[in-house]
């Protein structure tokens, strides 16, 4: 079956502007993560969607970032008023379950370029 | 600091050759898990251990846990040209969300 997907693979843009990355997880995923990576470093956890639990923000850097997931299903991850060290690769990951007991399955990211 | 934190940072070997690279962390885990990612993109999913197992193996990667050093360690054997990648471990603690280490960048030279 399809894997997740996220959407556009690259952008650039403008600082001060808004941005809008998308991630599709693989139907029937319950669990849906963002996570930010920095050029050559590990990942940063973001924002954490379980079912229609209240999501976990406690990795969002700052209030110019929000994420929301509607129906269970796409995620939408927003930057506001973007800066230059927002630049890096944006992942999402989906997983079947609950918790860090499952294996996470991850898109192919959206390299964000600010200018 | 981060919780898992990968130990060498980069690693150079020829084909054929095995490649191990260790993994640290602070706090006690309910399982670590490996990850390869290749090209900066996506991440696969490589091997889960649980906190009360020992050792574990796929294919040609072996992955050892010591909850008492808080290390794990990640053996690949007879390395090809397509194993060059980065490799992460995450870590699961009590709740939602796996931490990542910064990573071990392999070159495996042809």
């Amino acid at each position: 079956g399809a894997g997740v997907s996220q959407s556009p693979s690259n952008k650039v843009t403008e600082k001060g502007k808004d941005v809008e990355l998308r991630c599709d997880p693989i139907s029937g995923h319950t669990a849906l993560y963002w996570y930010r990576q920095s050029l050559g470093q590990g990942l940063e956890f973001l924002i954490y969607f379980q079912g229609n639990s209240a999501p976990d923000k406690s990795g969002l850097p700052s209030d110019r970032f929000s994420a929301e997931r509607t129906g269970g299903s796409v995620s939408t991850l927003t930057i506001q008023r973007t800066q230059q060290e927002d630049s890096a690769v944006y992942l999402c990951a989906s997983s079947i379950g609950q918790g860090s007991t499952y294996e996470q399955y991850f898109g192919p990211g959206t390299r964000l370029t600010v200018t | 600091s981060q919780q898992g934190e990968e130990d060498p940072q980069a690693l150079s070997i020829q084909e054929g050759e095995n490649a191990t690279m260790n993994c640290s962390y602070k706090t006690s885990i309910n399982n670590l898990q490996w990850y390869r990612q290749n090209s900066g993109r996506g991440l696969v999913h490589l091997i889960l251990i649980r906190s009360n197992e020992r050792e574990k193996h796929s294919g040609r990667l072996r992955v050892t846990l010591d909850t008492s050093k808080k290390s794990s360690s990640l053996l690949i054997t007879a390395s090809r040209a397509a194993d060059t990648a980065s490799y992460f471990c995450a870590t699961a603690t009590a709740g939602n969300k796996l931490t990542f280490g910064g990573g071990t960048r392999v070159l495996v030279k042809p």
